[in-house]
């Protein structure tokens, strides 16, 4: 069965610094691979979406890397800003469907 | 702009009352997906169908029912609510593409917040 873990789970960081949220997971058996955001109490909004066949996709400040052999992503914010404070969430497709992490909670200080 | 909607978007139920939480989307998709999100566990997914004539159970499906009732309409249903069913419910969409790799991806709707007392 997937398992997808993220690390960290929570993280706080000073406006403007750039950073990783990174996500494994065990099977690298995967289609594709997909980050949201969660801002609280509200829905998911899709922010990358990465093919198995391909190693990276960017939007904006957004970069997200896949190498499936090793079974991880990373997604890297730059420039920071408070409005980047949600909950972002890593998920992959594989046979049995989407499988979610428990995403990490990330605070941009002002 | 397209969209993924549910209603309602909070209720607050009794133990053993039938609850019916409604999916619908104007993006076209032929794919939809229920899913419920707990704290500390994430999101899992409950059903999902891939067109009008096929449902298939997800990874907890125990307690739900689900009916396509059309490409834009995704019902998710709880006979007998039970206090552990307190969750937020979401539903999503994705759309078939041609060739091989079918799989893309897939679109959320604002929520609903289920609580069973």
């Amino acid at each position: 069965k997937q398992e997808v873990t993220q690390i960290p789970a929570a993280l706080s960081v000073p406006e403007g610094e750039n950073l990783v949220l990174n996500c494994s997971f065990t099977d690298s058996a995967i289609y594709n691979l997909q980050w949201f955001r969660q801002d609280p109490g509200k829905g998911l909004t899709s922010l990358l979406l990465i093919q198995s066949s391909q190693r990276e996709q960017t939007s904006g400040r957004l970069n997200a890397s896949l190498d499936k052999s090793s079974g991880r992503s990373t997604l890297y914010i730059a420039a920071s800003q408070p409005g980047d404070s949600a909950t972002y969430l890593c998920a992959v497709r594989g046979a049995d469907g989407l499988t979610f992490g428990k995403g990490t909670h990330l605070i941009i200080q002002p | 702009d397209a969209d993924v909607t549910q209603t309602p978007r909070n209720r607050i139920t009794k133990t053993g009352k039938r609850i019916m939480l409604e999916c619908s989307q104007t993006k076209g998709h032929d794919r939809m997906y229920w899913y419920r999100q707990d704290p500390g566990l994430g999101l899992r997914l409950i059903y999902y169908s891939f067109d009008v004539k096929d449902i298939n159970k997800g990874e907890i499906s125990d307690g739900y029912s689900v009916s396509r009732q059309a490409q834009a309409k995704f019902s998710l249903s709880l006979e007998s609510a039970i206090p552990n069913q307190t969750a937020l419910y979401f539903c999503a969409t994705s759309g078939r593409l041609s060739g091989p790799s079918s799989y893309n991806e897939q679109f959320f709707g604002p929520g609903t917040r289920l609580t069973v007392l």
